[in-house]
């Protein structure tokens, strides 16, 4: 089992609907990041959080808000989705920002209808 | 930014053979190479990474080697079984950017 858990294991909602992701690890990290990933590809990094502060948005829509409460904790909140928002969706994180290993949670698979 | 090519796409081996993932990375800066094994409805699970300053790290059935003039490095694995069967992700990290290649499908058949 996984150290990063994330909740709920699957998502179905509309486009109007807010819901929200969740990711909790206890290790400790100060790194914390949501990937999302599409089927047979690789994992797209969405945002860095580093030392609860946001250091990395990779030019990602504003209908994903990310929220790190404090330092075991990490919200995706979600708002308006597009039907080719439908992913996976992975949170990860690390001992710090630098030169460690990520530990990836097993993800949220969202279905945007 | 980074580029990380990985092949091939798709390996299919017997149990007990050997197999061989090979990627390319184009950043002389990237210094921290992982690799990462993902099973249908989990996320990637790390399963052995490398620092540019060693040239090859083994545990058990798996190895990494790395070259370093070269850019590139390959994931070894011996005495394959089926629970070897997943996708398997070479990545590259330059400071806190990490670059994934594209994903190799690995099936062991029995």
């Amino acid at each position: 089992d996984t150290e990063v858990t994330q909740t709920p294991k699957h998502l179905v909602m509309g486009m109007t609907n807010k819901k929200s992701l969740k990711c909790e690890q206890h290790m400790g990290h100060r790194a914390m990041y949501w990937y999302k990933q599409k089927a047979k590809k690789p994992p797209e990094l969405m945002f860095v959080y580093s030392y609860e502060k946001l250091s990395i948005n990779e030019s990602v829509p504003s209908r994903f808000s990310p929220e790190c409460p404090n330092s075991s904790l990490l919200n995706l909140h979600l708002h308006a989705l597009q039907p080719e928002d439908s992913a996976l969706y992975l949170c990860a994180s690390s001992q710090d920002r630098t030169v460690s290993p990520l530990h990836f949670g097993n993800g949220t698979r969202l279905t945007v209808t | 930014g980074e580029n990380v090519e990985q092949h091939p796409s798709t390996l299919s081996v017997q149990e007990g053979d050997s197999a061989v993932i090979k990627c390319t990375y184009s950043d002389s800066a990237s210094n921290y190479f992982p690799w990462y094994k993902q099973e249908l409805g989990k996320g990637p699970q790390l399963i052995i990474d490398i620092r540019s300053n060693v040239g090859e790290k083994k545990d058990q059935r798996i190895a990494v080697t790395l070259n370093k003039t070269a850019k590139h490095f390959s994931l070894h694995i011996t005495e394959t079984q089926p629970e070897d069967s997943a996708v398997y992700f070479c990545a590259a990290r330059e400071y806190s950017t990490l670059t994934f290649g594209k994903g190799t499908m690995l099936l062991v058949s029995p």
